[in-house]
């Protein structure tokens, strides 16, 4: 059974780049649709962005410019890659995975890693 | 409009019937996805594809549309349904987007 896990710094400064990275155990990258979402202290759920297949990306409008997913097939890996971040930006960010043909089913989640921006 | 608009909080005793609603422009052409949260845990997928319900999620949880808007229907409510629920879509212009969310109290 497919697992995912997050990692990353746990606490960024402002105006810094933050990078996590989700791990793929279990299984492939292959044809599904991976995403990011986050989730600030007591708030709702954001979308940030998703890929599929190293050449389709979407992102959040909001976010567009500060944000990107790499990828990295070789590691079963992808990552979240968001700069100049501000203390908007602390929340819980999970990594998660489609319903194969139904990109918007998001299937298989991480648990989700707390991010802070504190100087 | 980019919004999906959930009452923010429903409530129900334990074997009625709690219906939490999601409206949205674009809901009439995109399908709409579930998800429950409890406290300190990710989300889980209830609901796709409006009314589809994944394997191990029990029948009491169900979807319907109508125009811009639909509904999540748990019938027979029980106390571990207790949660908040988000709706999931995708906007008019192609980007996806969530609910603000529905607390559900099980009284």
């Amino acid at each position: 059974q497919v697992q995912l896990q997050e990692s990353g710094p746990g606490l960024v400064k402002p105006s810094e780049t933050l990078s996590l990275t989700c791990t793929v155990s279990g299984g492939s990258i292959g044809d599904y649709y991976w995403s990011w979402i986050r989730q600030p202290p007591g708030k709702g759920l954001e979308w940030i962005g998703y890929f599929y297949h190293n050449d389709i990306t979407a992102y959040n409008p909001s976010l567009n410019s500060r944000v990107a997913i790499p990828v990295d097939t070789s590691q079963n890996q992808f990552s979240l890659i968001l700069r100049s971040v501000t203390a908007a930006d602390s929340a819980v960010y999970f990594c998660a995975r489609s319903r194969i043909g139904d990109p918007p089913a998001l299937h298989v989640w991480g648990q989700g890693i707390m991010i802070s921006v504190s100087s | 409009s980019s919004e999906l608009t959930q009452p923010p909080s429903v409530s129900a005793s334990p074997g009625q019937t709690a219906r939490i609603t999601c409206s949205g422009d674009a809901l009439s052409r995109h399908f709409t996805y579930w998800y429950q949260q409890k406290p300190g845990r990710a989300p889980m997928l209830v609901i796709f594809k409006d009314t589809e319900r994944p394997s191990g999620i029990p029948e009491r949880f169900s979807g319907s549309s109508s125009g811009t808007t639909v509904t999540l229907t748990i019938s027979g409510v029980q106390a571990e349904d207790e949660a908040d629920y988000y709706c999931h879509s995708t906007d008019l212009s192609g980007a996806w987007v969530f609910g603000g969310g529905t607390k559900l109290t099980v009284l």
